[in-house]
């Protein structure tokens, strides 16, 4: 069962320009929602999360919104820069951190 | 290292033999999960540990898949008789439920290839 959805496998922007990475899930009793970046030969590393008593959390360029009643959270990057060119994924998990589900990833490339 | 190390790194193997890929957590993590990520696939969920919880089976695909965690900490993931669709690249997570974030600390994953 894909409790968590990335509908889109691949997205590519310009240097500079707003990266707009979308996440929907299913579960309502998720209650933490996290985006994970990995790179090749690596294993993925926390960028940020949010909870679900909030629809925003903001570090530097990195910008999570999270719609409850839609189901819905996505992850802005602004300025998106080269070295943020990875697979993004989203996940999600209960307010104990049990059983963590993520999407199937986004790879994002930013042109120089 | 502070961080989840999972061995081997690299593991090539004929249809039908067994293997072994470990992991190391964090020490101090109560939770361990094990991911696995296809070839051009999403992190497929496989299995979680939460200290001396029974474990959370449900994303195993077969019965030729099996986990344990010893003594709350070093957990084996074990594929019997393995098959060509078994390769993948197997990744292991940690994390502390104190005060918890929510994140995950990752290994580097083993790389299974079956022949």
């Amino acid at each position: 069962d894909q409790q968590v959805k990335q509908n889109s496998p691949s997205l590519s922007v310009q240097e500079g320009r707003i990266s707009i990475l979308n996440c929907d899930y299913t579960n309502s009793m998720f209650d933490y929602f996290l985006w994970y970046k990995k790179y090749p030969a690596e294993g993925p590393t926390f960028l940020i999360s949010i909870s679900s008593i909030k629809d925003k959390n903001e570090d530097g360029r990195f910008t999570v919104f999270l719609n409850k009643s839609a189901k819905h959270l996505s992850l802005h990057i602004v300025p998106s820069q080269p070295g943020d060119s990875a697979v993004y994924f989203c996940a999600a998990s209960g307010w104990n951190n049990n059983d963590m589900r993520f999407g199937a990833g986004t790879r994002l490339t930013v042109k120089p | 290292g502070a961080g989840v190390s999972q061995s081997p790194s690299n593991k090539v193997t004929e249809k039908g033999k067994d293997v072994e890929l470990r992991c190391d957590p964090i020490s101090g993590h109560t939770a361990l999960y094990w991911y696995r990520q296809s070839l051009g696939q999403g992190l497929e969920f496989l299995i979680y540990f939460q200290g001396n919880s029974a474990p959370d089976k449900s994303g195993l695909p077969s019965d030729r898949f099996s986990a344990e965690r010893t003594g709350g900490s070093v957990s084996t993931l074990t594929i019997q008789r393995t098959q060509q669709e078994d390769s993948a690249v197997y990744l292991c997570a940690s994390s502390s439920t104190s005060g918890a974030t929510g994140e995950l600390f990752f290994g580097e994953g083993s790389r299974l290839t079956v022949l």
